[in-house]
């Protein structure tokens, strides 16, 4: 049961636009910035946004994040077949001294 | 260019300690940052173990507290993790990754270890 709630799948045909809920608590989201990555079937995670909107350099700009109280959304706009991947949302969690919790993961289809 | 390369046994006996480097370079772990290790079961999510910086801060995750050890050699320019008394729930692969709080923006491409007997 992991700390931060993603649902765990979405789809959408290329082209569409496609959100990813992330929901926490006041002692994470609430409090601290949210992370994205993006995990590609075999390969490593790698970072997609930070900051809660923030993109490092070579992300396109058709992936956006956001983030309202307790809870932070990633935004795949014009979606392509190449987004296909699992995308986890992460951040600082105050309690317990201290520690990153990750979400679930969401598995993202392009149909 | 920062690079990490994850390094160990892929195969750990029950009740063993696995333990892992991580050879960092195109940067200077004593620079700053944290430097952290995730695992991700086969078929499941990502899960935090552990950040450390340079200095010998800590912060592990708690279910692993216990188990868990994470310390690092500036002089080698790498840093390591200990895993006590595993089982096949440890069976993972284990990345290593440079880190601010939970913000990892370098990884390494990760290293499967086993736990068999």
């Amino acid at each position: 049961q992991s700390v931060l709630t993603q649902p765990p799948s979405a789809s959408g045909t290329p082209g569409q636009r496609v959100t990813i809920s992330c929901s926490g608590s006041s002692s994470n989201i609430g409090s601290k910035t949210v992370n994205w990555y993006q995990q590609l079937p075999g390969t490593a995670p790698k970072l997609l946004i930070y900051s809660n909107n923030q993109r490092p350099s070579g992300v396109p700009d058709r992936f956006s994040g956001s983030k309202s109280g307790t809870s932070a959304s990633l935004a795949i706009s014009g979606l392509q077949s190449e987004d296909e991947a699992d995308y986890y949302c992460a951040a600082w969690d105050d309690s317990l001294n201290g520690h990153v919790v990750f979400g679930g993961g969401t598995k993202l289809t392009v149909l | 260019q920062v690079q990490l390369q994850e390094s160990g046994p892929g195969l750990v006996k029950p009740s063993e300690a696995l333990s892992l480097t991580c050879a960092v370079t195109g940067y200077s772990i004593s620079t700053g940052y944290y430097w952290g290790w995730i695992r991700q079961s086969p078929g499941k999510g990502l899960e935090w173990i552990g950040n450390m910086y340079y200095s010998g801060r800590t912060y592990y995750n708690p279910s692993l507290k216990s188990r868990v050890t994470i310390s690092v050699d500036t002089s080698k320019n790498q840093f390591s993790l200990k895993l006590s008394s595993v089982t096949a729930a440890d069976t993972a692969v284990y990345y290593c990754a440079r880190v601010q709080w939970s913000d990892f923006d370098y990884w390494g491409q990760g290293t499967l270890v086993t736990v068999s007997s």
